[in-house]
């Protein structure tokens, strides 16, 4: 497709159950990836794939926090036993290459972890 | 220290004024530089994008890298209400990678 797609656009959680996000890249993009936005504030790192690889997962919180990118398929971000804190927008993005090409972004998916 | 310094504002400022949004960074190694306007929930939207030092010019907006100083500037001219958004500086290195964005300057333009 022409964008970054992400579904749902809202999900809501009680404290401990599982979380799963969905991205699928703009088509020709080889490069994915996971930010999170706690409220207002900056834009926190996740993880990136090129292709179905994990290209740099500094940002994992590994305990609870998974992510794939399988052929022929969304990209999926998924939070085990979740918590408050994990309440946020997660955006997904993707980019062309990966030294120059410039990050273009999903709308988002809205946790809200009760 | 984070490595990218922008402030949060909010910057409120009459419609036609000229905007001037600036981030500085710590990290000699970034060398792609980008802009996004994020309004209210929805999704970061690349407005500029620029390589090393140098002036970029789309339209009502110029974005300036100047690397020897770890400074880049975004200027809106003739500013409009719909420019009323969160303008986020965000750059990278050339081994590519993610993105380090600013905080994120909240910006309101008044009729």
């Amino acid at each position: 497709g022409e964008e970054v797609a992400q579904t749902p656009k809202h999900l809501v959680r009680g404290e401990g159950q599982k979380a799963k996000l969905y991205c699928a890249p703009i088509k020709g993009h080889s490069y994915v990836f996971w930010y999170q936005q706690v409220l207002k504030n900056e834009f926190k790192f996740l993880i990136s794939f090129q292709n179905e690889n994990v290209f740099d997962e500094t940002g994992m919180p590994k305990e609870r926090f998974s992510a794939k990118c399988l052929p022929n398929s969304p990209c999926s971000l998924e939070i085990q036993a979740t918590k408050l804190e994990d309440s946020a927008v997660y955006f997904c993005a993707s980019s062309q290459s990966q030294g120059t090409g410039e990050l273009f972004f999903g709308e988002g998916s809205r946790l809200t972890v009760l | 220290q984070k490595e990218v310094e922008q402030d949060p504002g909010p910057l409120s400022v009459p419609e036609g004024a000229i905007v001037s949004l600036n981030c500085t960074y710590s990290n000699s190694a970034f060398q792609y530089f980008m802009w996004y306007r994020q309004y209210s929930r929805k999704g970061p939207e690349l407005l500029m994008y620029t390589y090393s030092s140098g002036n970029k010019e789309d339209g009502r907006f110029t974005a300036q890298v100047d690397k020897s100083s770890k400074y880049i500037s975004l200027f809106i001219r003739d500013s409009q209400p719909s420019d009323s958004a969160t303008y986020l500086c965000a750059m990278r290195g050339n081994q590519g990678g993610k993105l380090i964005f600013g905080q994120g300057t909240e910006l309101s333009v008044k009729p």
